[in-house]
């Protein structure tokens, strides 16, 4: 099926551990996304990224590391988990064309706690 | 730099009456600007888009927003509330400033909830 997918869906990791989630997409879209959901934030940008090898931090990138060796994937790391962590998280990419054409799409989210 | 502000944490409506979203936007460009919904426990849905095509925007579920420069502002209707427009609604904003920067910011969003 085409789309995003995230996984895993759910994770609960101890403080201290490193922890890894996936972000596959389909369609070889160049710019994808990292966002956090926390209430009373909405979202925020951890990473972002604009090809394959090319990332950029975004509002808070603090405790993450991103890598993108292939177009479609773009896995994100929590180095050292700190239960400040404890989020949702959501990746997305961007289809290409103008102002009038494109859009974002994200996938399901992974929730993830650090106790 | 961009930002958005979503006027209201949470909107209480009863079924059938109208619903109002308010979202006021701060931008050195020209912005796109969306709406998205999320519904429990799921993900992002798009509701509709504005990039200066037309400044009345129509979306899914009867949904739609106005974008108006003068009070930068860009409010989601929609005239009949359904139960299952309970739901948190974001207000995002885009500004694509030579053509490289993709990023959205999103509002802290507005919880909707329609009594029966």
């Amino acid at each position: 099926d085409a789309g995003i997918t995230q996984s895993p869906r759910y994770k609960i990791t101890e403080t201290g551990r490193q922890v890894t989630l996936m972000c596959h997409q389909t369609w070889s879209h160049s710019y994808m996304f990292w966002y956090r959901q926390d209430l009373g934030h909405g979202l925020r940008l951890i990473y972002y990224s604009a090809a394959a090898d090319i990332t950029d931090k975004g509002e808070v990138p603090d405790g993450y590391v991103v890598s993108r060796s292939k177009t479609e994937n773009f896995p994100l790391t929590l180095e050292s988990a700190t239960r400040s962590q404890t989020s949702v998280y959501f990746c997305a990419s961007r289809s290409p064309g103008g102002r009038f054409v494109y859009g974002y799409t994200f996938g399901s989210g992974t929730r993830l706690t650090v106790v | 730099a961009q930002s958005v502000t979503q006027l209201d944490s949470h909107v209480s409506v009863s079924e059938g009456t109208p619903v109002l979203l308010r979202c006021n936007y701060s931008s050195s460009y020209s912005p796109s600007l969306f709406w998205y919904v999320q519904h429990p426990n799921k993900g992002l849905q798009l509701l509709l888009k504005y990039t200066s095509a037309a400044t009345l925007v129509k979306g899914i579920n009867g949904f739609e927003a106005e974008f108006k420069k003068s009070e930068t502002s860009f409010h989601l209707t929609k005239p009949s509330a359904h139960m299952s427009d309970a739901a948190e609604y974001f207000c995002v904003v885009s500004v694509e400033s030579g053509g490289s920067n993709y990023k959205l910011t999103f509002g802290k969003g507005t919880l909707l909830t329609v009594n029966p």
